[in-house]
């Protein structure tokens, strides 16, 4: 099993629908980042979370929100999806440590909204 | 967080080494360099990072200069495999907020 799960791994939805993507881990860091990728260009990061308690906007949080449900959990969501929200989103954790606070990413999730 | 600047796209021939450049001009003393890989819409992949020294691992090296205002990656022997998106950022080690720029497509012909 990965130790970054995303589902779904892909999905198409309507403008206004509610969409959650869920991302679990199995590596047993405190923290846990949510980015999203359009076509041709870098990541952006939309939240992360320190831990259970903590969460952090990133720079496009804009139309996006989280929940951190146990350490093992984060969750993004679009409450009202639209067409510009369409990109592949990762999940990313780490675990600061050894001189390196390395990333370790989901497979990712593709979301198109019609 | 120091900025990183990368060559959109390189090309490099099957089994031949590829060095993939990243200036950072602004980094400063305490910030690391991260090097990762996207292959296609994969998830990225840790590569290797350093501070000062050079690193190397069994993936790829990692070459500082002593200004540390550029580094280098090297894959020894690419293969068609290695085609992929590179990405280079300077860190804060600790730091939550990883900001991936577009980084450097490299394309591994046979």
């Amino acid at each position: 099993d990965a130790d970054v799960t995303q589902t779904p791994r892909n999905r198409i939805t309507k403008t206004g629908k509610r969409i959650m993507l869920e991302c679990s881990q199995t590596k047993g860091h405190d923290r846990m980042y949510w980015y999203r990728q359009d076509p041709g260009l870098g990541l952006r990061l939309i939240y992360y979370s320190f831990d259970v308690k903590d969460i952090n906007k990133g720079e496009i949080s804009d139309g996006y929100s989280v929940s951190r449900q146990a350490q093992a959990k984060f969750s993004l969501s679009l409450e009202s999806a639209i067409p510009n929200q369409t990109a592949l989103y990762f999940c990313a954790t780490s675990a600061p440590g050894s001189g390196a606070n390395v990333l370790t990413f989901g497979a990712g999730s593709r979301l198109t909204v019609l | 967080d120091a900025k990183t600047t990368q060559p959109p796209s390189m090309d490099c021939a099957e089994g031949r080494a590829a060095n993939l450049p990243c200036n950072h001009s602004t980094i400063s003393g305490n910030e690391y360099v991260y090097w990762y890989r996207q292959i296609h819409s994969q998830g990225p992949q840790y590569i290797i990072h350093g501070l000062k020294n050079n690193e190397t691992n069994e993936m790829a090296s990692l070459i500082i200069t002593e200004d540390r205002k550029s580094s280098t990656l090297i894959l020894p022997h690419a293969t068609l495999r290695d085609t992929a998106v590179y990405y280079c950022i300077a860190q804060l080690y600790n730091f939550n907020k990883f900001y991936f720029g577009s980084g450097t497509k490299l394309n591994v012909k046979p």
